[in-house]
């Protein structure tokens, strides 16, 4: 049960494009259709943006964005706006009916 | 309209008990996977437990198998986290989840802080 490896930190000026990436192993990310994507604000619960790797729940604005190659997911997000600065968290299935989470990417929007 | 309203949150000292809950509306609970994740102080999310809808099936992480007891009263739209044995490293945040189609995390309270200190 070892966590999704996600970089610390990134960053991009408001209207640009960012990556994020989650990277897992062949026994969680890379063998289930099931990486979501969380966006957590400072004091607030996680909110969920991605599901199934590349599906968007109603109500999550379209400039996000996942997909999954082989053992790493990619959440991108277009078109920054000021309101995206928050922590992002990928999460995957990994057997066995346990789950892992990434240990957060810190997205800061210059 | 989903709500999850967790309880019971406090300061424990370490080798102690405390029970959690989760009250749920908005949804028919007994249809839903539900659960628990940790968040502790200025870290990451940590998935803790899984139950099933009829809360036959019940999955741990790890680091809490033995001492955490996950469960579930339909008839009360409640979850519950029972905590034994606490360590200084179970301090969190502990939020409770909706699992939706046994995929992803839809719905989350807003969590209740459980601090381990003597």
């Amino acid at each position: 049960q070892s966590a999704l490896t996600q970089p610390a930190s990134v960053s991009g000026s408001p209207g640009q494009s960012i990556t994020i990436s989650c990277t897992g192993t062949s026994s969680d990310v890379g063998s289930y259709n099931l990486v979501s994507w969380y966006q957590q604000h400072p004091g607030k619960a996680p909110k969920l943006m991605i599901y199934e790797g590349t599906k968007r729940p109603s109500g999550v604005s379209n400039h996000f964005s996942g997909s999954k190659s082989g053992n790493t997911a990619s959440l991108t997000i277009s078109g920054l706006q000021a309101e995206d600065e928050a922590v992002y968290y990928c999460c995957s299935y990994a057997r066995a009916g346990t789950w892992v989470f990434g240990g957060g990417t810190k997205l800061t929007v210059l | 309209e989903v709500q999850l309203v967790e309880s019971g949150g406090g300061l424990v000292q370490p080798g102690g008990s405390l029970r959690l809950s989760c009250a749920a509306s908005g949804f028919t609970f007994s249809d839903y996977w539900m659960s628990w994740v940790r968040q502790a102080p200025g870290k990451g999310l940590e998935w803790v437990a899984n139950i099933k809808p009829d809360g036959s099936e019940k999955y741990y992480v790890d680091s809490v198998k033995g001492r955490f007891t996950i469960s579930r009263d339909n008839a009360k739209n409640s979850l519950y986290l029972q905590m034994n044995s606490l360590r200084a490293e179970d301090t969190a945040v502990y939020y409770c989840a909706r699992l939706y189609s046994f995929g992803w995390f839809d719905y989350w309270g807003q969590g209740t802080l459980v601090t381990v200190s003597s």
